[in-house]
């Protein structure tokens, strides 16, 4: 059981330059979630889907695109990468539907520098 | 608008001494707290979360936690710290707004554990 897994590890871009960002989870949650993590920020939320089917905007949206393929993947996009993306990215996962309290389950991260 | 804060970027403490990391929180209504870590080079890891009930939660690792009402406080402790403890420590608050479960994560806090 893998739980939830990010590709790739690493990336480094050229300003301008665009990248998908893949996460997958095996765990047969409904809600899924893309992250960003800078120093002394926290983990600030991108983009969520509550359900298969459906996306939302986060608190910084901003640069950035998503895709629920199905109920295991969901893919994060930068579009035209600028050096302010230069983060560390992480997806997450959770049982419930909208409106639960449930634990969210972390991938292992993805580096990404943007030049 | 709902809100965490570790007022503590470091935590230093020697092995076999208890540990206190600190959160303190702001919301509107019942607060549903979680404390996660992180390792280095890993995702975030679940440790406990307060719903309802006992003030005190008791989590993964040996670690606990204690809600305070009045105090608007969720401190993580451990009674004996490991040098394996030391880690990335997070607490979050859960904010549901517009339909949706979403967490709402503090800048963090790290904690050494000297030997």
């Amino acid at each position: 059981n893998a739980g939830v897994t990010q590709t790739p590890k690493f990336q480094v871009l050229k300003t301008g330059q665009s990248m998908t960002l893949q996460c997958a989870q095996d765990m047969n949650h409904n809600s899924m979630y893309w992250y960003r993590q800078d120093p002394g920020m926290g983990l600030r939320l991108i983009y969520y889907s509550a359900s298969e089917g459906t996306t939302d905007k986060g608190e910084v949206p901003n640069g950035y695109n998503v895709s629920r393929l199905n109920k295991r993947e969901f893919s994060l996009r930068l579009e035209s990468a600028a050096p302010s993306q230069t983060s560390v990215y992480f997806c997450a996962s959770s049982e419930a539907p909208r409106g639960a309290i449930d634990t969210q389950y972390f991938g292992p991260g993805t580096r990404l520098t943007v030049l | 608008a709902q809100s965490v804060a570790q007022p503590e970027d470091q935590v230093n403490v020697a092995e076999g001494n208890p540990l206190t990391v600190k959160c303190t929180y702001s919301v509107s209504g019942n607060p549903y707290l979680f404390w996660y870590v992180q390792y280095p080079n890993r995702g975030l890891q679940f440790l406990l979360k307060y719903i309802t009930g006992d003030n005190l939660v008791k989590g993964s690792y040996g670690f606990e936690a204690e809600f305070n009402k009045s105090q608007t406080s969720f401190h993580l402790k451990k009674p004996s710290a490991l040098v394996s403890d030391s880690a990335l420590y997070f607490c979050a608050v859960r904010s549901f707004s517009g339909g949706y479960n979403k967490l709402i994560f503090g800048a963090g806090t790290r904690l050494a554990v000297h030997p």
